[in-house]
């Protein structure tokens, strides 16, 4: 696609569900990233994925936090037993060579 | 670890000035860096990018710089308009690790 895009925009969920956020990068894009950006705070990395290399999973705030990357193009980011404080734009972003990163609209993901 | 630091923090300006967004870090091995713009409730816009072996970048009214020996990037924005209104965010790769490191950024207002 033209640009890098993200499901759901929003979403609402109760505290201990499960929830998965999409990341449809850019075509042809090897490079991927999760960040995470909570109200009044700056961007957290996340997770990143290479190619076929094992993805940089150092970023990951708990093991309740995972993600994958299926055929090298969609991504999906996988929250297990949401908590509030897990309530932030979860942005994804992809690049082809490092010398340009483009990023999506995010996904607003609300814990009440 | 890199840190990058944002200021000021807010700006607000006459419409037509001509202002200047500070970005410094803390490790001059970098990669590259980025400027983006963020518009509230929205993902990120990349604006420029700048290679370590680059001085500057220059694109319409905005204008790029790089310092590494002294930790600092510039955003250079000519004669501001209204639409200028966002948040201004840096953010630098390094040769190890995958991640950008995001500052905080700069929230403009631009004033009709």
């Amino acid at each position: 696609g033209a640009g890098v895009s993200q499901s759901p925009s929003n979403k609402v969920t109760e505290k201990g569900k499960d929830v998965e956020l999409r990341c449809d990068p850019i075509s042809g894009h090897t490079a991927l990233y999760w960040y995470r950006q909570s109200l009044g705070q700056g961007l957290e990395f996340l997770i990143y994925f290479q190619g076929n290399s094992a993805p940089d999973k150092s970023g990951l705030p708990s093991d309740r936090f995972s993600a994958e990357r299926t055929g090298g193009s969609v991504s999906t980011l996988t929250i297990q037993r949401t908590q509030q404080e897990d309530s932030a734009v979860y942005l994804c972003a992809s690049s082809l060579d490092h010398y340009g990163y483009t990023f999506g609209s995010g996904t607003r993901l609300t814990v009440v | 670890k890199q840190e990058v630091t944002q200021i000021p923090a807010a700006l607000s300006v006459p419409e037509g000035e001509n202002l200047v967004l500070n970005c410094s870090f803390t490790d001059s091995a970098i990669y590259n860096l980025q400027w983006f713009r963020q518009d509230p409730g929205k993902g990120l816009t990349s604006l420029l990018l700048i290679q370590s072996s680059q001085r500057e970048q220059t694109s319409g009214r905005l204008n790029a710089s790089l310092d590494k020996s002294s930790g600092r990037s510039t955003l250079y924005i000519a004669a501001s308009q209204p639409g200028d209104s966002a948040t201004y965010l840096c953010a630098v790769r390094i040769y190890t690790g995958n991640q950008f490191y995001f500052g905080t950024g700069t929230s403009l207002t631009v004033i009709p």
